[in-house]
């Protein structure tokens, strides 16, 4: 079946500009995550939903950083008023369950670049 | 909260060699551990994962190994191929919690 598909692939953004970030999980994945990972990195928690629920935010760098999935299934990252260290690749992973310990199925990324 | 060390950063082994990556952490309270592999430009991969309850697990030329009185648990690639070559990480996470906590990772290098 499909994966895990992350759009747009690569976005660039001017300083300042607000910049939406789309995931889509696996279908009938309950839990969704969204990562930070800088160039030579690894993946950098940002945000958990478990189905429409945001339970976990605390990775979020600022309150620029909004992500949402208001039906449970599409989740979208929303980036305000970008700067230059919020260039990285963004990615999104899924999982089946809502519990802990279980693998994450990953989307190919958003690549950002803030100019 | 948690914190995870990998090392070595790079390692480049001859084709047919063993490769083993290291990765401590610092919470107690973690108990599932995988190891995901990220070819440059691709989506992380996971490859295997060991949960707290067991020390050992195998499979094919992939094996970890987990020892939770030190905190630290290895990846273990035998006779390696070119094909391995990626960059490896692990992580650990707390077993109420989704938070995976990544290490910084491991580029491994398999020469012909």
């Amino acid at each position: 079946g499909a994966g895990v598909s992350q759009s747009p692939r690569y976005k660039v953004a001017k300083r300042g500009q607000d910049v939406a970030l789309r995931c889509d999980p696996i279908s009938g994945h309950v839990s969704l995550f969204w990562y930070q990972q800088a160039l030579g990195q690894g993946p950098e928690f940002l945000t958990y939903f478990q189905n429409e629920a945001q339970l976990d935010k605390s990775g979020l760098p600022s309150d620029r950083f909004f992500a949402e999935r208001p039906e449970g299934s599409v989740s979208t990252l929303k980036i305000q008023r970008t700067q230059q260290e919020d260039s990285a690749v963004y990615l999104c992973a899924s999982s089946p369950k809502g519990g802990p310990n279980n693998e994450q199925f990953f989307g190919p990324g958003t690549r950002l670049t803030v100019l | 909260g948690e914190n995870v060390e990998q090392h070595p950063s790079t390692l480049s082994v001859q084709e047919g060699d063993s490769a083993v990556i290291k990765c401590t952490y610092s919470d107690s309270a973690s108990n599932y551990f995988p190891w995901y592999k990220q070819e440059l430009g691709k989506r992380p991969q996971l490859i295997i994962d060991i949960r707290s309850n067991v020390g050992e697990k195998k499979d094919q030329r992939i094996a970890v190994t987990l020892n939770k009185t030190a905190k630290h648990f290895s990846l273990h690639i035998t006779e390696t191929q070119p094909e391995d070559s990626a960059v490896y990480f692990c992580a650990a996470v707390r077993g109420y919690g989704q938070n995976f906590v990544f290490g910084p990772g491991t580029r491994l290098s398999v020469l012909p």
